[in-house]
Formats: structure tokens, sequence, C-alpha cells
């Protein structure tokens, strides 16, 4: 099976642009989970989605948004952007259980300029 | 909401030897799985091994293996016969009830020739 993709891989924005970020779960994966991780902050969860809906979210602000599509595929999307945006994001799939290991994209590096 | 320490930030072993990263966490599940990934350079996480709660035994996978206390809350990463390979940052992971998982700051880990 192919693993968790990620698009794209590098993006640069300036402060106040949006972005939108790409995961391709494995197949057959239902859930799909991101997070961001900061050199300050660690790996810290932004939401995740289940079967197109969203099942958990973090702490972030509102400006952090996604979705999932009926292939599973999710979005991110973060408006406004601001200095501190800057990060890697991971995205990671599973099946769906709540034990279930999580497999993780290769994470898209966002600077903010 | 779960907790998770790491209380080594930096730890280095010599390439042979063995080496302890230690975990401790807060949970009021009874149930649950835990979880070591390892991030290397290449930023992509890999799951280095998994432990189920309920089960008495220690988990173990190749050189690498678990020292599982539930009643302490603590989960300890051993590897042995360290390899250059094993470099990496090692993040401790038990999942909470409202996220899929919840990361330690991380342990870097050095591996000297």
């Amino acid at each position: 099976k192919a693993g968790v993709t990620q698009t794209p891989r590098y993006l640069i924005k300036t402060r106040g642009q949006q972005v939108t970020l790409s995961c391709s779960p494995i197949s057959g994966h239902r859930s799909v989970s991101w997070y961001q991780q900061t050199p300050g902050q660690g790996l810290q969860f932004l939401f995740e989605y289940f079967s197109e809906t969203q099942r958990n979210k973090g702490n972030f602000p509102g400006r952090f948004s996604g979705r999932q599509f009926s292939n599973s595929r999710s979005e991110m999307n973060v408006s406004t952007l601001e200095l501190g945006d800057s990060a890697l994001y991971l995205c990671a799939s599973s099946p769906g259980d709540r034990n279930n290991e999580q497999f993780f994209g290769p994470g898209t590096r966002l600077t903010v300029l | 909401a779960q907790t998770v320490t790491q209380s080594q930030p930096e730890m280095s072993v010599q390439e042979a030897e063995t080496v302890t990263l230690s975990c401790t966490y807060d949970t009021s599940e009874s149930d649950y799985y835990l979880f070591w990934y390892k991030q290397p350079p290449s930023r992509q996480m890999i799951l280095v091994i998994r432990q189920e709660a309920y089960k008495q035994q220690n988990a173990t996978e190749n050189r690498f293996s678990v020292n599982f206390q539930k009643a302490a809350k603590s989960f300890s990463l051993k590897i042995s016969d360290s390899q250059l390979g094993d470099a990496a940052m090692y993040f401790c992971a038990p999942p909470s009830g409202n996220t899929p998982l919840v990361f330690g700051k991380g342990t870097r880990l050095s591996v000297i020739a």
C-alpha cells in the first residue's frame, strides 16, 4: 500500500495570506489527523476527521480549519497567516479505532514571512 | 486531559551499547495503548513500539523493548545494541480521550560511533 502523502512539501507565504495543505491517507483508512510541530511547542494536535466529520479538535484558533472528502482525503486551511504559524504540519491516518497506530506523512514545511 | 513527560531532552549512547528513554504520563483511562515514535532527521514519524495497557507483558520489537509500569504510569523505551541509524528524536505518546495522540516533548538521541 502507498503511504500517507502530503502536498505541497514546502510552502512560503506572507503574513495575512491563507494556505491550504492536502493529505491523502493510506487506502482504507478513514481517520485523518493533523498535527503542528514547532521547536517551541513541540507536537500539537490540531484536529481529526473521521468519515467526513470532525471527530476531535485541539486548542487552536478558528483560523485553522479542515475538512475531509468522501475518499478520506483531507485538507487543512489556515487563514490570515501569522509568523507563529511557521511550522511543520504533519498528517496521520489510521483505520479509525482509537487504539490503532497512526501512520504519518512526510509533512508540509510552512514558512510565513 | 492526558499529560506526558519526557524528562530527558537529550541523551547519547555509544554504538552497540544500551540506552533507556523515560516517559511518564497521567491518565484517568484504564484501557489504552501507548506508543513510542521515532523522528529521524528526515522528519518522518515512524512507530517504534506499541504497548497495550491491559497486557502485563512488556512489548518487544527486535532491539526495542519497553518497561511498562501501569500503576506508576511509566513507559520507558530500552534500545539495545544501539546503531547509528537509531539517532533521532523519540516521542512517547499515550492516546487521550480527546485526541488520537498526545506527544511528549521528545528526547533527542545521539549515537556515538
